[in-house]
């Protein structure tokens, strides 16, 4: 079954550089990887879209390999401010039926001083 | 401030009830998404609009319906209510009509307590 899998939870300690892996073994040929990040009750917010080898922008970094069947955001330098969930977001391919736009389960980050 | 409004923010109800959730997307935004957020589901994605018409369904509940209106805004129809759909709903809104292309501007939520 296609799914999406990110390790539940990561702890870090400010300054350092965090890397968050997703898999994704079945993802749409033709569709970009997207992450977010959530704080508590709150909607989440846009961090990073690619769709193969790297992208960077001011606030993280995202690799995907040729094959796209995982992605790494890469957050540099973490600070506090940067605990929270963080979820990779991919449409994921059901064989010819409607594709799905699958959350992963998401990762606590938490950083520590 | 992501621009998309969702109201109302907290709802507690009784089992077997129906509200109506409501979200404004962003001004431009043409397509609306729906989701769910419980503590162990995670965020389920339940249904998708664009420009007034379904685009995507998801994991969405006979239950549960959704419409988007001429002046774009969507609802989100929860009826026979039952404990485990206490959650929160987010809405999205997003200039494209493809299911993941750009990127999807997300409400506060609103919360649904089912006594």
């Amino acid at each position: 079954l296609a799914k999406t899998t990110q390790p539940i939870s990561m702890d870090s300690y400010e300054g350092q550089e965090v890397n968050i892996t997703c898999s994704h073994n079945n993802i749409a040929t033709n569709d970009y990887i997207t992450w977010y990040q959530q704080f508590p009750s709150q909607g989440p917010r846009f961090i990073i879209q690619g769709y193969k080898t790297k992208v960077t922008n001011e606030v993280a970094s995202l690799f995907i390999p040729a094959d796209r069947k995982s992605s790494t955001l890469s957050l540099p330098r973490v600070s506090l401010s940067d605990t929270a969930v963080y979820y990779c977001l991919v449409v994921l391919n059901y064989g010819g039926a409607t594709n799905k736009l699958i959350f992963g389960t998401g990762t606590l980050l938490a950083v520590q001083p | 401030d992501s621009g998309v409004t969702q109201t109302p923010k907290h709802l507690i109800t009784a089992t077997g009830q129906r509200v109506t959730l409501r979200c404004s997307p962003r001004s431009g935004d043409l397509s609306v998404y729906w989701y769910q957020q419980s503590l162990d589901q995670g965020l389920q994605f339940l249904i998708q609009y664009y420009n007034g018409e379904e685009r995507a369904k998801g994991n969405i509940l006979e239950r549960f319906s959704a419409q988007q209106f001429p002046d774009l805004h969507s609802e989100l129809n929860l009826s026979s209510l039952e404990l485990g759909d206490s959650a929160l709903y987010f809405c999205a809104s997003s200039v494209y009509s493809t299911v993941n292309t750009g990127e999807l501007f997300f409400g506060e939520g609103s919360r649904l307590t089912v006594l």
